[in-house]
């Protein structure tokens, strides 16, 4: 059963950078799956963030597309989220979750993690 | 970009109820890319419905999904009390943003 792990500092200051790795289990992140962060504000609704392949093939929301970096670390089983110009609108919590390619849906989810924009 | 659109807002049902949840799409939504969810309070999202209608491993039959184009429809036949929570439909295009979410139904006890 593949788990998903989210791990990184849970505040981070306006102006900089929010990173966030997500640790996989279970499963090979080298295996023909999509690799997305989604990430819901607190009290809101869910937003996706972007996807990785293995190759290191990236798709973003336009929204965040300039702000947003995604990479994948194969010999660690993991990938990451690298989002800068933070804001408190960029307060959520962020979860990351799996989706089979060709499948359009997130089967596995990560527990999330809190992430604070704060001073 | 495809925004979906989620009514009620809140239902609020009593157990052994059915719920009725309904998703709009702006545009037509491939069948095959149509997802629900069920959110609780501090807990990931859960996928229940695939491809408009097909039940993901583990979820009871008492969930149903349907519909097609631009209209879709998740049905609890009969509330269990497990089963209050916010409900989110997704759609996955061709054009980004790849997947995009509706604003999600609570359901609530009555």
């Amino acid at each position: 059963q593949v788990q998903l792990q989210e791990s990184g500092p849970g505040l981070a200051k306006p102006s900089g950078t929010l990173s966030l790795t997500c640790a996989v289990s279970g499963g090979s992140i080298s295996s023909s799956n999509w690799w997305s962060w989604v990430r819901q504000p607190p009290g809101k609704g869910l937003e996706w963030i972007g996807e990785i392949y293995q190759s290191g093939i990236t798709n973003y929301n336009p929204s965040l597309k300039s702000r947003v970096t995604i990479s994948v670390d194969k010999s660690n089983n993991q990938f990451s989220l690298k989002l800068s110009s933070v804001t408190a609108a960029d307060t959520a919590v962020y979860y990351c979750a799996r989706s089979l390619v060709r499948g359009g849906y997130f089967d596995h989810w990560g527990q999330g993690t809190l992430v604070t924009v704060s001073s | 970009e495809i925004v979906l659109t989620q009514s009620p807002g809140t239902l609020s049902l009593s157990p052994g109820e059915r719920g009725t949840l309904s998703c709009r799409a702006s545009q037509s939504v491939t069948s095959s890319y149509l997802a629900w969810y069920q959110q609780k309070p501090g807990q990931a999202p859960r996928l229940l419905i695939y491809g408009a209608s097909s039940r993901a491993t583990g979820i009871p039959d008492r969930f149903s999904g349907s519909g097609s184009g631009t209209d879709f429809t998740l049905t609890i036949s009969r509330l269990e009390p497990e089963d209050f929570a916010v409900y989110y439909c997704q759609q996955y295009g061709s054009s980004p943003p790849l997947f995009t979410f509706g604003p999600g139904t609570k359901v609530d006890i009555k």
